[in-house]
Formats: C-alpha cells, sequence, structure tokens
C-alpha cells in the first residue's frame, strides 16, 4: 500500500520561497505520476502541478511563472518550490499520486503552511 | 479558477438519495474522465470515483457516478450520517493543460 507524506516548514514568511517534500513509502516513485494539491483555509482544492521520474512536468498556468517540482527518485521523494509568496498562498497542502489515468489514487494527509511575517 | 461547476451545498434526510452535478466549459467533461473525491472534516481528500462510474475497492455501492453529455453526476444511494462531507470532481483539462477541481459540494445530512 503507497503511503505519501508532506514535510517542510509549516510557517513561511511574505516574498520568501515555500518548501516542501513529499515522501513515497510501499511504492516506487519511478512509477506514476506525483502532482501537489493545495486548499486554502475554508475553501476548494487547486492543483499545482505534477512531475514524473522521467522528468515530465506540468503546472497549473496561473501559477507556472513562481513554481518548481521536481524528484529525487534516489530518496524515493518529490518536492515543491513556490517562489515569492504572499499571504494567498498560506493554505493545507498536499501530494497526492496519479496513475496516468486521470485521477488521484492515494494522498498524503496534507501540511498546513502559513504565510506571515 | 474553477471551470467545474458544482452546486454549493446538497441535503438529504438519513436513506434518502442525494445526486450531486459537475458540468464543466467546452472543453470539459466528454473528452476527459471525471473522478469525484470525498473530503470529511479536517481530513484529506479521497478518492471516490473514478473514469466517471468505477469505484475503487473499498467504496460502498451505494455511491455511483455517471455522465451525460458535457456533465457529470455523483449520486449517494440511502444516505448516512458519516457522509456528511465535501464532494469534489476533477478532471483534466486539455485547455488548461492541467487538472481543474469543482468548487465542492457540501453534503448535510438533516
Amino acid at each position: 500500500q503507497v503511503q505519501l507524506q508532506e514535510s517542510g516548514p509549516g510557517l513561511v514568511k511574505p516574498s520568501e520561497t515555500l518548501s516542501l517534500t513529499c515522501t513515497v513509502s510501499g511504492g516506487s516513485i519511478s512509477s506514476s505520476y506525483w502532482s501537489w494539491i493545495r486548499q486554502p483555509p475554508g475553501r476548494g482544492l487547486e492543483w499545482i502541478g505534477l512531475v514524473s521520474e522521467s522528468g515530465f512536468k506540468k503546472y497549473n498556468p496561473s501559477l507556472r511563472s513562481r513554481v518548481v517540482i521536481s524528484v529525487e527518485t534516489s530518496k524515493n521523494q518529490f518536492s515543491l518550490n513556490l517562489s515569492s509568496v504572499t499571504a494567498a498562498d498560506t493554505a493545507v497542502y498536499y501530494c497526492a499520486r496519479d496513475e496516468g489515468a486521470g485521477y488521484f489514487d492515494n494522498w498524503g494527509q496534507g501540511t498546513l503552511v502559513t504565510v506571515s511575517s | 479558477q474553477s471551470v467545474l461547476t458544482q452546486p454549493p451545498s446538497a441535503s438529504g434526510t438519513p436513506g434518502q438519495r442525494v445526486t450531486i452535478s459537475c458540468s464543466g466549459g467546452s472543453s470539459n467533461i466528454g473528452s476527459n474522465t471525471v473522478s469525484w473525491y470525498r473530503q470529511l472534516p479536517g481530513t484529506a481528500p479521497k478518492l471516490l470515483i473514478y473514469n466517471f462510474n468505477q469505484r475503487p475497492s473499498g467504496v460502498p455501492d451505494r455511491f455511483s457516478g455517471s455522465k451525460s453529455g458535457t456533465s457529470a453526476s455523483l449520486a449517494i444511494n440511502g444516505l448516512q450520517s458519516e457522509d456528511e462531507a465535501a464532494y469534489y470532481c476533477a478532471e483534466w483539462s486539455d485547455s488548461l493543460n492541467g487538472y481543474v477541481f469543482g468548487a465542492g459540494t457540501m453534503v448535510t445530512v438533516l
């Protein structure tokens, strides 16, 4: 059973870079696509982007200028970097697996990131 | 940024049937598969339906999905108190070249 776990700072200052890591256990990161999805408090879900082990990447057009998603195969991890953050980036950030069939079958538990000085 | 439209709320009494619609723009729903997720308060979303009407193992058969034209629907038969949650539809958007979610429907069990 594949499990995903997000990790990273829970507080980021405005204008700085938000960095999160998702660790995949119980399966290999070498298959599937791996996404980041976020949810501002009290609001809906927003897809941020995805990466595959081969380096294939897609980003949400609304965030593309600030987002980098990368994969570290040796550690079975993938990461999110979101630059120039503002309070609007405060959200619970989830990592999720997509096996290329158009849906997310596995989610991490989520981690709250607050942007505040 | 939702390009998939869902009603903000739905409700029913225990045992009733509740349906939630998910309608898209011109390039959504019809060309790509729709999935549905249930999010209980304070927890991560969980896959409920994929490929419009397929259930992952472990999801009760009282949850069903369907597609009609450019809309998809989720039906909950035999509504139970534990079904009180937010429900989201999602699809790959060819026009945005990425995934899009509906804004979510909050289901209340009266």
